[in-house]
């Protein structure tokens, strides 16, 4: 079975300092790893996926997550925290030919200024 | 373009009452999947539907149940409330049947609170 855990329920950083956002999965086999971005009174937007090829994967906004299979890990990361970034990040996985996706349980992102 | 809409955003039911939830998909996505949000947790797989077939099913009882129309638009219909439903029920479309090739898209949900 496949599951997903994200370190921290709630991380606050200042404006302009590093964000680092945790995700360790479980999965029997290869795993497709997604960061998706929840902001209140909104649905999710999909940040960024690793399915195959280049373990860095760089998405929108600034964002980037480096796939570690040996640490079974997909850390979110972001250089330089902005105000707009507040919100609640969820770390999903899913994998080939899999109809659905297993989120953790979120962490909610506070930006200090 | 417009993006997943879904109706109602709010609603307030009753214990024992039933609830139909309704999305459309993103134009030319055919494929629809409904996830249940509960305060302070992720959002759980409930149901895919891909041209109008049942594609997946989450660890939901009877109660709950689905279906997509012929013009790939969708309804969440849960049966016998109980306090527990209480969520936001999101819907997502994408092209694609499956996760590794199909981006979802996700509306901005119906919240449903149970009394």
């Amino acid at each position: 079975a496949q599951s997903v855990t994200q370190l921290g329920s709630h991380v606050s950083v200042s404006e302009g300092a590093l964000v680092l956002l945790r995700c360790n999965y479980s999965s029997s086999v290869p795993p497709y790893l997604f960061w998706y971005v929840q902001y209140p009174n909104q649905g999710l937007q999909l940040l960024l996926k690793y399915t195959t090829g280049a373990t860095l994967v760089k998405g929108i906004n600034g964002f980037e997550a480096e796939f570690k299979k040996s640490e079974t890990s997909f850390h979110l990361t972001k250089p330089s925290a902005h105000m707009s970034d507040a919100a609640e990040y969820f770390c999903a996985v899913s994998f080939q030919g899999a109809q659905k996706l297993v989120f953790g349980q979120g962490t909610r992102l506070t930006i200090n200024p | 373009d417009a993006g997943v809409t879904q109706s109602p955003t709010h609603l307030i039911k009753t214990r024992g009452q039933h609830v139909t939830l309704r999305c459309s998909p993103i134009s030319g996505h055919k494929s629809v999947s409904w996830y249940q949000q509960v305060l302070g947790q992720g959002p759980q797989f409930i149901f895919q539907y891909y041209e109008k077939e049942e594609r997946g099913r989450g660890n939901f009882p009877d109660r709950f149940s689905a279906r997509q129309f012929p013009n790939y638009s969708s309804e969440l219909n849960v049966n016998a409330l109980l306090l527990g439903d209480s969520a936001l029920y999101l819907c997502a479309s994408s092209l694609a049947t499956d996760t590794n090739t199909g981006e979802l898209f996700f509306g901005e949900g119906s919240r449903l609170t149970v009394l």
